[in-house]
């Protein structure tokens, strides 16, 4: 059982280029959750989903799009990097929420430096 | 906007020492409650919640949590320091949106001397 995999681990982007963060579980969770790190600031939600299909904006989407086509997977999309990106970025996942109080699981990141 | 407080964004404490980490939340109605850790280059590791029943809570590691609700606190506790235990450690709340997202306090970074 790997949980919430991540790839890549690191990675140096030039200003204006593209990529994928990859994110995927395997603990059948219908939510998903891409979070942003950066020093003292604690964690920043991005986007999430409730279900395969549906998406949704969190307090800093600005520069990132996601998808999600299957349970398991959701990648996050930056189109044009910029500085401002840099940071860590985590995905998590929890189970159906029949209320709140559910653990999330996180990935171990992706280190994301945009020069 | 609800909001999660962590005071003190650095705590050194001596081995063997208490352990003692802040946290206060926002809301008047009871959240769900979290405590998670990171370690150096890691992702988050859950320490310890709480959701309903017994204000103290048990988790890993020897630490423990009291939520009281009159002070809208959630502070982190552990008898006694091990060198082991220096990491970051974050609180996080869930109000129970239709997102389930957590709201994390912006971290604190637990140092401890030998």
């Amino acid at each position: 059982n790997a949980g919430v995999t991540q790839t890549p681990k690191f990675r140096i982007l030039k200003i204006g280029q593209s990529m994928t963060l990859q994110c995927t579980q395997d603990m059948n969770h219908n939510y998903m959750y891409w979070y942003r790190q950066d020093p003292g600031m604690g964690l920043k939600l991005i986007y999430y989903s409730v279900g395969a299909g549906i998406t949704d904006k969190g307090e800093v989407p600005n520069g990132y799009n996601v998808s999600r086509s299957t349970t398991e997977d959701f990648p996050l999309r930056l189109e044009l990097a910029a500085p401002s990106q840099t940071s860590v970025y985590f995905c998590a996942s929890t189970s159906l929420r029949l209320a709140g109080g559910y653990e999330q699981y996180f990935g171990p990141g992706t280190r994301l430096t945009v020069t | 906007a609800q909001s999660v407080t962590q005071l003190g964004s650095h705590v050194s404490v001596s081995e063997g020492a208490l352990v003692l980490l802040r946290c206060n939340y926002s809301s008047s109605v009871p959240p769900y409650l979290f405590w998670y850790v990171q370690y150096p280059n890691q992702g988050l590791q859950l320490l310890l919640k709480y959701t309903t029943g017994a204000t103290l809570v048990k988790g890993i590691n020897g630490f423990e949590a009291e939520f009281k609700k009159s002070e809208t606190s959630f502070h982190l506790t552990k008898p006694s320091a091990h060198m082991s235990d220096a990491a970051e450690y974050f609180c996080a709340v869930d109000y129970g949106g239709s997102q389930g997202n957590l709201i994390f306090g912006k971290g604190t970074k637990l140092s401890v001397k030998p």
